[in-house]
């Protein structure tokens, strides 16, 4: 079954620190994954996506298709990063149904 | 303003009561879809639409129906809604489908249903 985990409901660091937003995923075949993010009265918005291999807003992912994991990376916080991040995979192969993640709050601090 | 709508945003309505809930876009987008959003469970597909007249079911299908009569609408209905689709429901909508990898969805501003 497919499926997308992330272990972390919450997770709290201090600005400047490096942050990681785990998600790991189920798949038999090649996923195609999203990160999604939703700021406080905002939309939900795409952030990155693995095919892309792209940096926004300073945060990076990298498909690990051995341990099926696509983190969440960026090497400094910064408090305006404070949001709910989702993970989400789309199976390949014509599948249009996107399976998000529970999703991860992170919150910077000052 | 290209973006995705969504009416109403907020709804309070007893069980049994037939309600939808629309949504219109206006970038003359082929994919739309419909998930709803549950503390701890994240966001479930309800279902989604390829085109006009084309639709399938996501991974939580059951009580609801949609249609897809014009392109840039797509409505959800709730026949007989339960307490059990209280929730946050949110559309969204891309250039075309999902498969590539290369197509962003536009989320609407949600929908928030209570039914008692």
């Amino acid at each position: 079954a497919q499926r997308v985990t992330q272990p972390e409901k919450l997770l709290s660091v201090f600005k400047g620190a490096p942050v990681e937003l785990k998600c790991n995923y189920s798949y038999s075949g090649s996923p195609e994954l999203f990160w999604y993010v939703q700021y406080s009265r905002q939309r939900l918005q795409l952030l990155l996506r693995h095919i892309s291999r792209e940096s926004i807003k300073g945060f990076t992912a990298d498909l690990n298709k051995g341990e099926t994991s696509f983190h969440l990376k960026k090497p400094f916080a910064q408090e305006e990063d404070s949001a709910m991040y989702y993970c989400a995979l789309n199976g390949s192969g014509g599948y249009n149904k996107l399976i998000f993640g529970a999703g991860t709050r992170l919150a910077v601090h000052p | 303003e290209a973006q995705v709508t969504q009416n109403p945003r907020y709804l309070i309505t007893v069980t049994g009561k037939k309600l939808t809930v629309t949504c219109s876009q206006n970038m003359n987008h082929e994919y739309m879809s419909w998930y709803r959003q549950d503390p701890g469970l994240g966001l479930r597909q309800i279902y989604y639409s390829m085109n006009v007249e084309v639709t399938d079911k996501g991974d939580v299908p059951e009580g609801y129906k949609v249609s897809r009569k014009e392109k840039r609408n797509f409505p959800l209905i709730l026949e007989s809604p339960s307490p059990n689709q209280t929730s946050l429901y949110f559309c969204a909508s891309s250039l075309r489908g999902l498969t590539g990898g290369l197509n962003e969805q536009f989320f609407g501003p949600g929908t928030r249903l209570t039914v008692l």
